[in-house]
């Protein structure tokens, strides 16, 4: 069975301050991707990595793919209340399907 | 992007009766349409893969009897919780994949919650 586990379940910073989210697996997939989610909706797709090594910015965050394509890791930098939610890694297996990480509850104080 | 619709939204029932949800692909056509499954604050979990035209293949530890998925058209697959109960009460939520080269992206419906009385 496939794990991805992602740490930390629970964060809670103040505005300003930088973070990073972290997805591990001993299984590799063929891509992984970065969501975000607000209470009572869908979770929206912010990135897809797809190549080891890979690091892709999306304004104050960047994503990067570990060579193996193994593990990927989320940071924020300057938090701000907006970036607010629950943020989730997913990987995509040979199959097609994607199997998420635990989820990580993000709460940024004014 | 792609735009994937669910009804209702969110849904309250008693004990014992059954609830269908859809779940569309509003511009595109998916030829796979993936339900799962949320409990509060914690991840996704997969129940089932549905392809048009095809018997849904479900997760193992879900009850195809109890979770009746359909996938008649491109656009449309549905997913039936017959004889809820409370603790079938979860946030829903479906995605679509399209067809074509490229297209291994899943888009996510807005989810539908289940309240089971």
């Amino acid at each position: 069975t496939q794990l991805l586990e992602q740490s930390p379940q629970f964060l809670s910073i103040q505005e300003g301050e930088n973070l990073t989210v972290y997805c591990n697996s001993s299984s590799v997939f063929s891509s992984l991707q970065w969501y975000r989610q607000e209470p009572g909706e869908g979770p929206v797709l912010l990135v897809t990595v797809v190549t080891g090594g890979e690091v892709k910015k999306l304004k104050r965050l960047t994503f990067q793919f570990g060579d193996a394509r193994k593990d990927s890791s989320l940071h924020i930098t300057a938090a701000q209340p907006g970036d607010t939610g629950l943020y989730l890694c997913a990987g995509e297996n040979q199959g097609g399907k994607l199997i998420f990480g635990q989820g990580t509850e993000l709460s940024v104080k004014p | 992007g792609a735009v994937v619709s669910q009804h209702p939204s969110r849904v309250i029932c008693k004990s014992g009766t059954s609830v269908k949800i859809e779940c569309r692909s509003l511009d595109f056509q998916a030829t796979t349409m993936f339900w799962y499954r949320q409990f509060p604050k914690k991840s996704l979990m997969l129940m089932a893969t549905s392809n048009e035209g095809s018997k849904a293949t479900y997760e193992q530890g879900v009850e195809k009897d109890k979770f009746l998925i359909n996938h008649a058209s491109l656009t449309l697959s549905t997913l039936t919780v017959t004889s809820a109960h409370p603790e079938d009460s979860s946030f829903y939520i479906c995605s679509a994949r399209g067809l074509g080269e490229g297209s291994n992206e899943q888009f996510f419906g807005p989810g539908t919650r289940l309240t089971v009385l």
